[in-house]
């Protein structure tokens, strides 16, 4: 079953922050997270790991909430470059094998 | 090491005709993802291989899609008789292997546009 992501949209200025939301009804091994820009592949900034391992390369940090089967995806004063798509992927018992992925949040930042 | 790639990047078509799409994921990678993406829509799952079987084809809208992987490597998607909804981005990607802490890895795409 699909993740859902919120909010659906989110406009900031530059250096304001943003929190992006990802919730699943399944138990879950892992949450990835992907940003999208526009006319671009999606590209990988995040995993996280059940019991508490991150792995990622972006200045982005997450949070994974076992329990409420939720992550989310701090921004903090955020770039122009941090507009974009972003996705979350979500891998659990039953997704066979697969990323489940979520309908996504635009953000968009404004100078 | 060179990155997922994928061709053509952009194929226009006419209604009725079939159309290959190609991808080339990154060297070693056993698993290869297909997914179709509308516009301004999030990532629909199509197939997934591993190595050159693929475990899942839920995702494969009808009959007339069609996809298959060969040594391991490159994949062809396949797509016949295209209809005007079949436009779409579709995109490839690859990872290591199947799991639950294996990055996917997405190559450029290819735009489907069937007039």
């Amino acid at each position: 079953q699909q993740p859902v992501q919120s909010p659906q949209a989110v406009i900031l200025r530059e250096g304001e922050d943003a929190v992006i939301n990802c919730s699943s009804s399944k138990a879950l091994y892992s949450v990835h997270w992907y940003r999208q820009k526009h006319g671009e592949a999606p590209v990988f900034l995040m995993i996280l790991l059940k019991g508490g391992e991150q792995k990622g390369h972006e200045k982005i940090s997450a949070s994974f909430n076992e329990k409420k089967q939720q992550s989310s995806l701090y921004l903090t004063a955020s770039q122009l470059s941090y507009s974009g798509t972003y996705f979350c992927g979500t891998f659990n018992m039953d997704s066979n094998y697969q990323l489940i992925w979520g309908a996504g949040t635009k953000l968009i930042i404004k100078p | 090491g060179a990155g997922v790639s994928q061709s053509p990047s952009n194929k226009v078509t006419e209604k009725g005709k079939d159309v290959e799409l190609r991808c080339d994921p990154i060297s070693g990678h056993t698993a290869l993802y297909w997914y179709r993406q509308s516009l301004g829509q999030g990532l629909e799952f199509l197939i997934y291989f591993q190595g050159n079987s693929a475990p899942d084809k839920s995702g494969l809208p009808s009959d007339r899609f069609s996809a298959e992987r060969t040594g391991g490597s490159v994949s062809t998607l396949t797509i016949q008789r295209t209809q005007q909804e079949d436009s779409a981005v579709y995109l490839c990607a690859s990872s290591l292997a199947v799991g639950a802490t294996d990055t996917q890895y997405f190559g450029p795409g290819t735009r489907l546009t069937v007039l």
